[in-house]
């Protein structure tokens, strides 16, 4: 069975471009969630999709941004990038919205040049 | 706001020795809480999920118990190896949904 698959692996932009970033989750599962993660900040919620529909969002401005699919895979959007925003960006899978074990993909290193 | 806590930070230990990771929370309305791994620039591994009617869960040489009403979990390692180095993170999930709040980690570096 595979597991949840982030693309790219690696991304380097540059101030004030904007970066999608995709992720698939396990077959199956429904529920998409995003983290990003800083060695100041650790790892914060961005925000969850079940169903194509955007169910909770974390503490983040405007600019970043996502949306779901009927396949269940989930793009995040990151417009006017900031050098803050350098940061590993996880997508976790979950099989719904019953707080079932999540399950992280490898993660998409993002560097804000 | 739900605020995770994790000690100690950083822990060196020889092979062999038994050990216990702490996680404390802050609101104890929790739904799930679950235990992760990491290893350096990689994703996050799942180790055990604990739901909140339950008091422990044991996967091979890991025991992780939880007590809502104090806010606390463990992780109990036994017979540590140097491929348990690694960070691991505690985090609960909200009532609301997937949405994780996670503890700053504890460094784990087991010394051969």
């Amino acid at each position: 069975k595979a597991g949840v698959t982030q693309t790219p692996r690696y991304l380097i932009k540059t101030r004030g471009q904007q970066v999608t970033l995709s992720c698939s989750p396990i077959s199956g599962h429904r529920s998409v969630s995003w983290y990003q993660q800083t060695p100041g900040q650790g790892l914060q919620f961005l925000f969850e999709y079940f169903s194509e529909t955007q169910r909770n969002k974390g503490n983040f401005p405007g600019r970043f941004s996502g949306r779901q699919f009927s396949n269940s895979r989930s793009e995040m959007n990151v417009s006017t990038l900031e050098l803050g925003d350098s940061a590993l960006y996880l997508c976790a899978s979950s099989q719904d919205r019953t707080n079932t074990e999540a399950f992280f993909g490898q993660g998409t290193r993002l560097t804000v040049v | 706001k739900q605020e995770v806590t994790q000690i100690p930070a950083a822990l060196s230990v020889p092979e062999g020795e038994n050990l216990v990771l702490n996680c404390s929370f802050t609101d104890s309305a929790i739904y799930n809480l679950q235990w992760f791994r990491q290893d350096p620039g990689k994703g996050l591994t799942s180790l055990l999920l604990i739901q909140s009617s339950q008091r422990e869960q044991t996967s091979g040489r890991l025991n992780a118990s939880l007590d809502k009403s104090s806010g606390r979990s463990t992780l109990y390692i036994a017979a540590s190896q140097p491929g348990d180095s690694a960070t691991y993170l505690c985090a609960v999930s909200s009532r609301t949904g997937n949405q994780f709040y996670f503890g700053t980690g504890t460094s784990l570096t087991v010394i051969p």
